[in-house]
């Protein structure tokens, strides 16, 4: 079966460092993208990777490793509005995406 | 720029009642879309997907349907209503399956 796991929750400071982490099995890899989602509200697109390596965007950094099926988010000078779940996808052979249950980070002062 | 909409927001319905839930996207043509549904701790589940006008697959067998009658309008469907269908419902579009997708706001859908 297809798979996608991430800790459930995490809890960071403000203006700290924190890491989202998320290892993937699936039929096939086109890539993987990260969304954050606000409670109750839609999720919005963050990042996407397809090759090894890391991808910087502000904050937000995304790194993959596709032989260790292996990815994390990793987020800078935290905010208390970075408290939110934060989604991972892989995109399978059939070019679907496989998501994982998300993981909550809660952001204290 | 592209715009997506979903309605009603929130929505509270009996077991064994219709269902219709409406998606339009604005700014782009031809666009793939996609209803999912998502329950609480679990990841998206996506439900049915469409790459043109009358074109729909479907992923999970259920009592849920779709239509795609206009070409940025993506309609999600029951005849009757059960309970496990409480969720909250996203509709998404994508230019291709190979682009990223961009989530409408959601319809929360309580069935009781």
């Amino acid at each position: 079966g297809q798979n996608i796991d991430q800790p459930t929750e995490m809890t960071a400071t403000e203006g700290a460092i924190v890491q989202i982490n998320c290892t993937y099995q699936t039929s096939g890899f086109n890539g993987l993208f990260w969304y954050q989602q606000h409670a109750g509200e839609a999720p919005t697109f963050l990042s996407y990777n397809v090759l090894d390596g890391l991808e910087e965007k502000g904050r937000f950094s995304s790194f993959l490793s596709r032989s260790k099926g292996y990815s994390y988010l990793l987020l800078k000078e935290l905010q208390m509005k970075d408290s939110a779940s934060y989604l991972c996808a892989v995109r399978d052979s059939n070019y679907q995406l496989i998501w994982g249950a998300g993981t909550k980070l809660i952001i204290k002062p | 720029s592209q715009t997506i909409h979903q309605w009603p927001a929130t929505l509270v319905q009996p077991v064994g009642s219709p269902l219709s839930l409406e998606c339009t996207v604005e700014g782009t043509s031809n666009p793939n879309l996609y209803w999912y549904r998502q329950a609480a701790g679990r990841g998206l589940q996506l439900l049915f997907y469409s790459v043109g006008i009358g074109q729909i697959s479907s992923e999970v067998p259920q009592n849920l349907s779709a239509s795609r009658p206009q070409d940025r309008q993506f309609i999600l469907s029951s005849k009757k209503l059960l309970l496990s269908d409480s969720g909250f419902y996203l509709c998404a579009w994508s230019v291709t399956e190979f682009n990223e997708q961009f989530f409408g706001p959601g319809t929360r859908l309580t069935v009781l």
